[in-house]
């Protein structure tokens, strides 16, 4: 099963559109972190999310992490074809020995059209 | 600044051939190292990862082995690869710290034939 669900898993949108993107989980994460990642690279991170409730804004871009660390949704307002990317969402929880693992959703991939 | 650099960026080799994917970060000591692997459609799977030079822990049993010979050197390895190997293989390297994120290389796309 897996820990981290994302959805939407595809989206295509216009230019200019709103959109929303959710990872929803069973379990309790000590931090959720978003990652965009482009075609031939790696994910680079966007922002990470530690306390229940807190909201983080990076320009058009708007990160939620749900009151009791179970959920993240973000939020694009206005898209634009530079938004387009595979979008993933990671939750970290500890592992015993000092060590925390990150667990990914699958990703939604996201399609800004001009 | 900090930069991780992996090696090839792509590969294309035959089935029963081996392999060593490496991979090597500047500009911190003593960071966390990790393999994965991403298919497409299943997001990132971890394979290995290691918290110090020849501490090395494997997430998932296959033919793939890792080797951490030095401290910011990483190797992904296989004596014999399989159809199944092919894929998107990420390095990355984080803090000890808890919540660091991960610092992704660019990856190396592998096709086994």
């Amino acid at each position: 099963t897996q820990l981290l669900e994302q959805s939407p898993q595809f989206l295509s949108i216009q230019e200019g559109e709103n959109l929303t993107v959710y990872c929803n989980s069973s379990s309790v994460f000590s931090s959720l972190q978003w990652y965009r990642q482009e075609p031939g690279e790696g994910p680079v991170l966007l922002v990470t999310v530690v306390t229940g409730g807190e909201v983080k804004k990076l320009k058009r871009l708007t990160f939620q992490f749900g009151d009791a660390r179970k959920d993240s949704s973000l939020h694009i307002t206005a898209a634009q074809p530079g938004d387009t990317g595979l979008y993933l969402c990671a939750g970290a929880r500890y592992s015993g020995a000092g060590s925390y693992q990150l667990t990914f959703g699958k990703g939604t991939k996201l399609s800004v059209i001009p | 600044s900090q930069t991780i650099h992996q090696w090839p960026a792509t590969l294309v080799q035959p089935v029963g051939s081996p392999l060593s994917l490496e991979c090597t970060v500047e500009g911190t000591s003593n960071p966390n190292l990790y393999w994965y692997r991403q298919a497409a459609g299943r997001g990132l799977q971890l394979l290995f990862y290691s918290v110090g030079i020849g501490q090395i822990s494997s997430e998932v049993p296959q033919n793939l082995s890792a080797s951490r010979p030095q401290d910011r050197q990483f190797i992904l390895s296989s004596k014999k690869l399989l159809l199944s190997d092919s894929g998107f293989y990420l390095c990355a390297w984080s803090d000890l710290l808890s919540n660091s994120p991960l610092h992704f290389g660019n990856g190396t796309r592998l096709t086994v034939t």
